[in-house]
């Protein structure tokens, strides 16, 4: 079993369609979950980035964490056809010596049809 | 502002051959760390550096190794190529104290015939 498992997709949704991705893991070390957008051959872009459970807002983007459950989800209100992108869940755990590792789930492609 | 930079945008090489990839991380940052994502699969860590000294090593031979410079910039480099080498190398950095949070650079794109 993989330490996080994430639905490739592929998702397609209508513009305007909230949007739900989602993440469990396994391993209970896991300290920061993150949220990253990856444009076709592009560099992952941070989205959003929590540390406890429960819920943080950042504009048409909603994080949630659940720790007990060990599932984390991305939502993306009122989507547009610029949110069509590859979603990457990713979370860290400490590397030894003041480090941090990044492991990620293998994305959501996600496509919103105008 | 500019973020992390890394060159070259694309690199051909063939077995067996070496390959050393560059990266400038966001001023400020003086963590860099380097991920290996192969095509339909999320970025898999290979090295963090913090002060030139390596802090993480992830689950990769010793073809690959890393190092960091004063200016905080990083060099990625790969002996021996496998056509299995092809991939997007990714560099990370992140501010001191805070190495969770990593912002990535764009990429270069390695592929290995």
């Amino acid at each position: 079993q993989k330490e996080v498992e994430q639905d490739p997709g592929p998702l397609s949704v209508p513009e305007g369609a909230i949007v739900s991705l989602n993440c469990t893991y396994s391993n209970s070390a896991f300290q920061y979950f993150m949220w990253y957008r990856q444009y076709s051959r592009k560099g992952p872009e941070l989205l959003m980035y929590t540390y406890s459970s429960g819920n943080k807002e950042d504009g048409r983007f909603t994080a949630q964490v659940d720790k007990s459950s060990k599932y984390i989800s991305l939502f993306i209100r009122d989507s547009q056809p610029s949110d069509s992108a590859t979603y990457l869940c990713a979370m860290s755990e400490a590397a030894g010596a003041g480090s941090y590792q990044l492991t990620f789930g293998k994305g959501t492609k996600l496509s919103v049809i105008p | 502002d500019a973020g992390v930079t890394q060159s070259p945008t694309h690199l051909i090489k063939t077995r067996g051959q070496h390959v050393t990839l560059r990266c400038s991380p966001i001023s400020g940052h003086k963590s860099v760390s380097w991920y290996q994502q192969v095509l339909g699969q999320g970025p898999q860590f290979i090295f963090q550096y913090y002060e030139k000294e390596e802090r993480g090593r992830g689950n990769f031979p010793d073809r690959f190794s890393a190092r960091q410079f004063p200016n905080y910039s990083s060099e990625l480099n790969v002996n021996a190529l496998l056509l299995g080498d092809s991939a997007l190398y990714l560099c990370a950095s992140s501010f001191a104290g805070t190495e969770n949070i990593q912002y990535f650079g764009a990429g270069t794109r390695l592929s290995v015939l």
